[in-house]
């Protein structure tokens, strides 16, 4: 069964901060991955897409890293601000067939000032 | 505004009544996909269609659910006889189907349905 498990599923940090979003997958046979970045109350804006033979790819502050060996991805946010707490969802989607992603449950991320 | 649209932003109902959602994709796409959503879940994918076909269906979509696409623009998603369990965020989106799976999902802001 295609799986994709996100962690942690809270996180709390300071403006300014670092920090580092993990999602594991299952999805097989794999054909890309999706950081979506959902505000509250609003639908799933798409951050980055990564394909098989992508390792990293940085849209602004956020970086997002693959290990397809692995079955694992990263976000990285930089420099966090006050507008990035949201939920932060990884979707991976597998090729071949109807082509409907699979959908992580998302981290929670709050930044404080 | 050019991007998808859901109608109404929130909708508030009494158990056993029926409630129709409205969504309107972005005007080139020809996939469009619901989708439901509870607090602290991803979305979990309900049913898509392919023009005005209707291709997939989620084991989530009981027979009180119905979906159309009838002019392969707009989608309504219907549900009869509503339950509290019914409560939660309904998700629209749409895509342009180029034939492999890179297609980036568009969303809408969503229906938020609560059940009384």
């Amino acid at each position: 069964k295609n799986q994709v498990e996100q962690s942690p599923q809270s996180l709390i940090i300071l403006e300014g901060k670092n920090c580092t979003l993990q999602c594991n997958y299952t999805v097989s046979p794999f054909s890309n991955l999706r950081w979506y970045k959902q505000d509250t109350g609003r639908g799933p804006v798409s951050l980055t897409i990564m394909t098989f033979s992508e390792n990293t790819k940085s849209n602004g502050r956020y970086t997002a890293t693959l290990d397809a060996d692995t079955k694992q991805s990263s976000l990285h946010i930089t420099a966090s601000q006050l507008s990035d707490s949201a939920s932060y969802i990884c979707v991976v989607s597998a090729s071949g067939g109807s082509y409907i992603p699979t959908f992580g449950r998302g981290t929670s991320l709050i930044v404080h000032p | 505004d050019t991007g998808v649209s859901q109608d109404p932003r929130h909708k508030i109902t009494k158990r056993g009544q029926n409630v129709t959602f409205r969504c309107d994709p972005i005007s080139e796409h020809n996939r469009l996909y619901w989708y439901r959503q509870t607090l602290g879940q991803g979305p979990e994918f309900l049913t898509y269609f392919q023009n005005e076909a209707q291709l997939e269906k989620s084991r989530l979509l009981s027979d009180r659910f119905s979906a159309e696409r009838p002019k392969g623009s707009f989608s309504t998603l219907e549900i009869q006889r509503t339950e509290q369990g019914d409560s939660a965020m309904y998700l629209c989106a749409s895509s342009l189907d180029r034939g492999t799976p890179y297609n980036e999902q568009f969303f809408g802001p969503g229906t938020r349905l609560t059940v009384l």
